[in-house]
Order: C-alpha cells, then structure tokens, then sequence
C-alpha cells in the first residue's frame, strides 16, 4: 500500500491564478480530510469529505476554496484568484471510517508570488 | 475554543538524557489525545495515543484531565529520536484533529 499521495509536492503560482491540489487516499480508504498548515503553526482542519460527499466543510473559508472527492479519481482541493496568504502547507489525510487514525499524506507546499 | 498549547518551540538535549515534551490542552469534555512525529524528509505519522496507553520506541504519555495536560516522556533521548513532535486532540464524537503548533527535538551526541 503506497499509503496517501499528494500532488504536486510543490506549487508556486502568481496572486490571481488557480491552485489544484490533489489528494489520492490509500487503499479501502473512502474518508479524506484536508488541513492547512500556516508557517510556524499546526495544522488547522479545512474539509471533510466521503465520496461524492463534503462532510464538513466548516474550517474552509467561505470565498475561491472548494474541495471535492468525486466517485472516480482523487480528491481536488481548489484555490481560486490564489493570494500572499494562502501560502501554506496543505496536507491531506485519510481513513477507512470516520473515527479511525488519520494518515497523513506528504504535504503539497503552495507558494504565492 | 478548543486548542492544544506547546509550549516550547524547539527542544534540545543530549543523547542519553530524559525528554519530556509538553502539551496542554483545553476542552471540558472527554478528549481523545494523540502524539504525531514527523521525521526529517518524511510524513506526519503517528506516534501514539492515550486510549491505547503503550509505549512507542520508547515514549510515554499519560492524559492527565485534572491538569489538562498529555506530555510526552523518553527516560533516554536518542539521536534518531531528532524530529518534529505535535500533539493533538479530537473532542468526543468528533473526526477533526486539533493540532499544536509543534516542538523541535534535537538530540545531540
């Protein structure tokens, strides 16, 4: 089992641009969580997401995040008109139920011009 | 609001010596706590959990709710031991992960 994989690893984009992280979770794995992970800070959660399904999207902010888990292919969260301060690293994290141990994928570090 | 405090930022000690890492937490319920550890170059895994109350490559941690308070504890800190500790905490019923903001172990030779 690869384990959680996360693409790309680094991201630069330019203030304005569209930023898409992708997340694929391990094996028999159907719940994903995001996190944002500011400099010298921990980790802070975003979403919460089941197939086809966002769970809980209550440490999103409201405006250019949005994040989706379709039935077939990896969970994308995207970041419109990207800003100085959605500089972060993003780490996704799966499980195979809703209250199992989280694992952690290696990170995407987003950098905004 | 639920948070967790590290306070030390950066940790330093001598192979051989004891380590304790701090980690306070504040929620009035029943939390469920953990220790994360995330080594040079590689991803955030996990290191243990109070719920199942062992010891992992040495480290201990004993939830104590009268003092809010999850340390982790090493009686002999080793060079590989050197990484990026958060302890986090889940409210009872809930899925998020609440983190703290990390400390640094370094051991030195």
């Amino acid at each position: 089992n690869a384990g959680v994989m996360q693409n790309p690893r680094h991201l630069v984009r330019r203030r304005g641009q569209e930023a898409r992280l992708r997340c694929s979770p391990m094996k028999g794995h159907s719940h994903v969580y995001w996190y944002r992970q500011l400099p010298e800070e921990g980790l802070k959660f975003m979403v919460y997401l089941q197939k086809e399904n966002i769970i809980d999207e209550s440490g999103m902010p409201k405006e250019r995040f949005s994040a989706e888990f379709p039935k077939e292919g990896p969970s994308i969260l995207r970041i419109q008109q990207v800003v100085r301060g959605d500089s972060a690293a993003y780490f996704c994290a799966s499980s195979p139920l809703a209250y199992n141990e989280q694992f952690f994928g290696p990170g995407t570090r987003l950098t905004v011009l | 609001a639920q948070r967790v405090t590290q306070p030390e930022k950066l940790l330093s000690v001598f192979k051989g010596a004891p380590v304790e890492l701090k980690c306070n937490y504040s929620y009035s319920g029943s939390p469920e706590l953990f220790w994360y550890v995330q080594y040079s170059r590689q991803r955030l895994q996990l290191l243990l959990r109070h719920i199942s109350r062992e010891s992992i490559k040495g480290f201990t941690a004993d939830l104590n709710k009268g003092e809010t308070s999850f340390h982790l504890k090493k009686p002999f800190a080793q060079e590989e031991d050197s990484a990026m500790y958060y302890c986090a905490f889940r409210m009872d019923s809930s899925y998020k992960l609440i983190f703290g903001s990390g400390t640094r172990l370094l051991v030195r030779p």
